[in-house]
């Protein structure tokens, strides 16, 4: 079944340390989009990908990086992670033809102590 | 001016009744337009979209736009209380990388 996956589901990590959070999807969608939602909030783009060896910076300053050295892995890396970057991260794809819309992960809650 | 404009809520409608969604956008070359359900803890979820005037009916959902007004609705018929949920409106701007933005979106309670 396509579909679009993001491990872990919940983090909790002590502040300084890396992290990555992993995203793949099996759609073979060429565009990919990284959202941080805090709860009740809106969604804010942070970093997004039209294809292999491309990725751009969204509407939200993040502290974060991206890659995407295949088409169907995306993942999000924090290089010290701070207790400010507690939040939910979406991972989302959709292919040609937009007008069918995102399709996304389960998402990452992220919790930094 | 914020470019996808939609009340926040909470929308409250009793059970069996029409619940209405409105949502206002800047850019007026704007191509698609998507409504997403996202409950509460989980993931926004594709419900509806619409690119061409008028409405869209799909079930108990019916989206309508109005390219003219910039105006776009999503109206629930026979709300139940499993629609009870927070609603998004995304509209994919004109220009090369037709960028979606998303709007903050209304929470609609349903009470039954």
């Amino acid at each position: 079944e396509a579909d679009i996956y993001q491990t872990p589901r919940y983090l909790v990590i002590g502040t300084g340390k890396k992290i990555t959070l992993e995203c793949s999807q099996t759609m073979g969608h060429d565009k990919m989009y990284w959202y941080q939602q805090d709860p009740g909030m809106e969604l804010h783009l942070i970093h997004y990908s039209y294809g292999v060896n491309s990725t751009e910076k969204g509407d939200l300053s993040s502290e974060s990086t991206v890659s995407r050295i295949r088409t169907e892995h995306f993942p999000l890396t924090l290089e010290s992670a701070r207790p400010s970057h507690t939040s939910q991260y979406l991972c989302a794809s959709s292919g040609t033809g937009t007008r069918r819309g995102y399709t996304f992960g389960s998402g990452t809650r992220l919790t930094v102590v | 001016q914020k470019e996808v404009e939609q009340n926040s809520g909470p929308l409250s409608v009793p059970e069996g009744a029409i619940a209405s969604l409105n949502c206002t956008y800047s850019d007026r070359g704007s191509q698609s337009f998507f409504w997403y359900r996202q409950y509460s803890g989980k993931s926004p979820e594709l419900i509806m979209f619409i690119y061409s005037n008028g409405d869209k009916e799909d079930g108990r959902f019916t989206a309508q736009l109005n390219k003219a007004s910039q105006y776009v609705s999503l109206l629930i018929r026979d709300s139940q209380p499993s629609d009870s949920a927070t609603y998004l409106c995304a509209v994919q701007n004109s220009g090369g990388y037709q960028k979606v933005t998303f709007g903050i979106g209304t929470k609609l309670q349903v009470i039954p």
